[in-house]
């Protein structure tokens, strides 16, 4: 069944180190996109990509790194000057990088800080 | 500024019975899209209903149908015969226009709707 992968489902980190969460899609989609959920909250955009080897940053991009060497491939690091890492974040997907379709989400991964 | 405005934070529904969740929005795009979102406990985001500005006609997806009132700029959700398995954060987004915002969303706050036996 084609859809998107994201892994680990919980992470932890500890003070100064880096952690890389992974997302991978098979549905063969240009777009790829990393979302973070505080609770309560709605998402917010942390960076996205229209296509491979290019990325933008969204509206809360200071402290995360990403990479698109793949088409089905968009990890998220997330780095050491992220000083509020402990977050739900998602990951999504669409097939076109312009229009209106929509988009689909994985199943997410819980970021929490040991 | 564009942005999406959920003003119920949190609404109780009976079983078999509709509710409608409100959404408004803020844009001077002449082209964007709205979408509905489900949230479970578990956390996935599982994508409900489309409209497009452009839609003559309010989008229906089963149980799920949006009020789309252009002029009000407000997408409204209703769910028909509610089950307890709709009980779940709804979330509103929005798409701004086709060209050079790389096709992300703009989302609302949320609202948590539980349903009662």
């Amino acid at each position: 069944d084609g859809g998107i992968t994201q892994s680990p489902k919980y992470l932890f980190r500890k003070e100064g180190q880096n952690v890389t969460l992974s997302c991978e899609q098979n549905l063969n989609h240009d777009a790829m996109y990393w979302y973070r959920q505080d609770p309560g909250q709605g998402l917010r955009l942390i960076y996205y990509s229209q296509i491979v080897n290019d990325f933008q940053k969204g509206d809360i991009a200071e402290g995360y790194s990403v990479s698109r060497e793949k088409k089905e491939s968009f990890p998220l690091t997330v780095t050491s000057a992220q000083k509020n890492p402990t977050a739900f974040y998602l990951c999504a997907s669409k097939m076109e990088r312009q229009g209106h379709q929509p988009q689909h989400f994985g199943d997410g991964t819980r970021l929490s800080i040991l | 500024a564009q942005k999406i405005t959920q003003t119920q934070p949190g609404m109780f529904v009976q079983e078999k019975e509709a509710v409608t969740l409100d959404c408004t929005y803020d844009t001077s795009d002449p082209s964007y899209g709205l979408f509905w979102y489900k949230q479970p406990s578990s956390g996935e985001m599982i994508f409900l209903i489309y409209q497009g500005s452009y839609d003559q006609q309010n989008a229906t997806e089963g149980r799920y149908s949006l009020n789309f009132q252009k002029a009000r700029k407000s997408a409204n959700l209703v769910i028909s015969a509610s089950q307890l398995g709709d009980s779940a954060m709804y979330f509103c987004a929005m798409s701004p226009q086709i060209y050079n915002q790389g096709g992300k969303l703009i989302f609302g706050q949320g609202t948590e709707l539980s349903v009662k036996p």
